[in-house]
């Protein structure tokens, strides 16, 4: 069964760097989605992209975030200066809106130190 | 803004007990409905969905049926195993019409654990 696969599964990291966290959705899917889970909290959206643009983004995904697809299969996270706060579970997940089902990869866990 | 409200957790129960986690939704427009779960480890998968009042998921034993009436979604099953534990989230997302093309909100997660 086709997957959405995530790398790395988990980034450490120094606070003030630049991470990019990588995704391959699965190959027909259309819309792609990145959420994020702090430890003991909710699953919370932070944008979805469609048609090489963010169709939506949530009051998280500031001017730090950024996300992009370069080369139509890869689509990524850009964390430009990371906090403490960005420690997290990232997951990112794709969408062929026909069924409306969202596809999960594994996450990845980001550590800032 | 949509929300959803889970039990609170964290859920114990022993082997082959009945497994109820109350779910409940604020949502504009009419939502789809799902559980996703989590096991140990791993990322979230689909469980089961519904996308219209009445509707009812089912999958691997686990089952849920959309009360438009009583804005809820709670997941059931009849006889739990070991193998079933994991976190379990409701989520909705509005119909892909519309502005907000499908994105998921949660609800906060109930963890189970079932022993022997």
């Amino acid at each position: 069964e086709p997957e959405v696969t995530q790398t790395p599964s988990h980034q450490v990291t120094q606070m003030g760097q630049e991470v990019i966290l990588r995704c391959v959705p699965i190959s027909n899917h259309l819309y792609f989605y990145w959420y994020r889970q702090i430890l003991g909290q909710k699953v919370e959206f932070l944008v979805s992209f469609y048609n090489n643009e963010i169709s939506e983004k949530s009051e998280i995904f500031d001017d730090q975030f950024s996300v992009e697809r370069p080369d139509g299969s890869n689509f990524t996270l850009k964390i430009r200066s990371t906090k403490l706060e960005d420690s997290a579970m990232y997951f990112c997940a794709s969408n062929y809106l026909a069924k409306n089902i969202q596809y999960f990869g594994a996450g990845t866990r980001l550590s800032v130190l | 803004g949509d929300s959803v409200t889970q039990m609170e957790g964290p859920v114990t129960l022993s082997e082959e007990a009945f497994l109820t986690i109350n779910c409940t939704y604020t949502a504009t427009g009419y939502p789809s409905l799902f559980w996703y779960v989590q096991y140990p480890g791993e990322g979230l998968q689909l469980l089961l969905k519904a996308t219209k009042a009445d509707d009812k998921g089912s999958n691997k034993g686990f089952e849920a049926t959309y009360r438009k009436e009583t804005t809820s979604f709670h997941l059931e099953k009849g006889s739990v195993q070991v193998s079933d534990s994991a976190v379990y989230f409701c989520a909705l997302s509005t119909s892909a019409g519309g502005t907000s093309y499908g994105k998921l909100t949660f609800g906060q997660g109930t963890i189970l654990t079932v022993h022997p």
